[in-house]
Order: C-alpha cells, then sequence, then structure tokens
C-alpha cells in the first residue's frame, strides 16, 4: 500500500529562517494535501497540490508527480508556525487517505 | 472557518466504560471519516461513511461502531474501552467519495482511558 515518509522528523529554527519540509511517497498519486496541526490539536488544511507549484501566503508547496515528492516551503517563519505539518495522499481509486507521520516544527522567538 | 464540529474536546474514563464521541459537519459533504492520532502523531483511518452506508472499516476492534443518522453526522462509539484506545479522535468530512476531494477536520476527541 501508500508509503508517506516526511523529514525532517523535526526542526527547529529562529523566528525569520525559512522552513523546507519534504514528503515522499511509494505509489502514483492524484491528490496531495499539506495539514497544519496546532500544539492544541486542531487539524487544518494547508493547501492541496497533486501537481506543479501552489503558493498561499508565505507557503510554497512544489510537487513532482514523477518523482514521488513533495516539499512545503515557509518562508519567514513566525513563532505561531510551530507546530506538525502532516502531507497526506490519497491512493489512486480509493477514498482512504494515507499520512505521514509528519514534521515537527517549533519556531523560537 | 470551523465546519466540522466534534463534542466533547476531551474525555476520560476508566477501562470498560462505553463512550461516545459526535461529530457534525456543515458544508453539505458526502462522506465523512474517523481516524485515530495515535502518540506519534500518526493518523490512521477507522471509518469512512458515504450517504450513511459504511464504505471503508479498517481493522478496526469490534468495539468500535460508527452511527450515522444523516449525511452530517458521524458519531462514533466504544462499547468497553481499553487502554490502548487513550488517543485522539478526528472527525472529516469530504465532498465526495472521490480521491482528490480535500478533507476537512473536526478539532478532535481527546480521550484518556485510566
Amino acid at each position: 500500500g501508500q508509503q508517506v515518509q516526511q523529514s525532517p522528523a523535526s526542526l527547529v529554527l529562529q523566528e525569520g529562517e525559512n522552513a523546507e519540509l519534504q514528503c515522499n511517497f511509494s505509489s502514483t498519486a492524484t491528490q496531495l494535501q499539506w495539514f497544519y496541526q496546532s500544539p492544541g490539536g486542531s487539524l487544518v488544511s494547508l493547501l492541496s497540490n497533486p501537481s506543479g507549484t501552489k503558493h498561499t501566503g508565505r507557503l510554497t508547496s512544489t510537487t513532482v508527480t514523477k518523482e514521488r515528492r513533495s516539499s512545503l516551503h515557509i518562508s519567514s517563519s513566525q513563532t505561531t508556525d510551530s507546530g506538525t505539518y502532516l502531507c497526506a495522499i490519497p491512493p489512486s481509486n480509493t477514498n482512504k487517505v494515507v499520512f505521514g507521520t509528519g514534521t515537527r516544527l517549533q519556531v523560537l522567538p | 472557518e470551523t465546519a466540522v464540529f466534534q463534542t466533547p474536546n476531551y474525555h476520560v474514563t476508566q477501562v470498560g466504560n462505553e463512550v461516545s464521541f459526535n461529530c457534525k459537519q456543515t458544508l453539505g459533504h458526502d462522506t465523512m471519516y474517523w481516524y485515530k492520532q495515535d502518540s506519534k502523531k500518526l493518523l490512521k483511518i477507522m471509518f469512512s461513511y458515504n450517504n450513511k452506508q459504511l464504505i471503508v472499516n479498517e481493522t478496526v476492534p469490534r468495539r468500535f461502531s460508527p452511527q450515522s443518522s444523516d449525511k452530517a453526522h458521524l458519531n462514533l462509539r466504544i462499547k468497553s474501552v481499553e487502554p490502548e484506545d487513550s488517543a485522539v479522535y478526528l472527525c472529516a468530512s469530504s465532498l465526495y467519495w472521490a480521491s482528490q476531494n480535500t478533507l476537512y477536520f473536526g478539532a478532535g476527541t481527546r480521550l484518556s482511558v485510566l
């Protein structure tokens, strides 16, 4: 079945630095979604990016479908960006969603 | 903007008790899900419902059962909780039963089993 690996497992930055998060998956995917989970537990969708590059605010996601990888770039990080970032992929022809184990980001003031 | 509502936020109970978690979505979506998030933050799907029909039932213990009155509601009942059931349970919905649809999540219910 679909395997989703994320790296790094954890990342500590100073406020203002940029973050680069990686997501690698084992099987073809027609959809890929990045989520943010706050320290309090709420899970929110950041963006969906099955291929190409998408921007929203300080976030940029680039997915290279053929290479089965996606990245999430956070520019000018802020302390409020601290939390866990999850990559999620629904395998083709199903509505199951496989989540990666996430990257824990800590942004220090 | 919250559109998937879960209650309660937290629940503490003892081994053997029955618990029930509620979930409601106001997005008009056709499909709803329950996920379990373990201590390592790994999310695993437990159930999904499409128009009141169970579509996916992963190999979860039989003490777990989903309950749906209509497509906007999907509750989760645990008949006799075990210590390993301690986790965060997340409810989600999507527009259709299709791999391209975006998932919308509730805030989660954190269960602690003593």
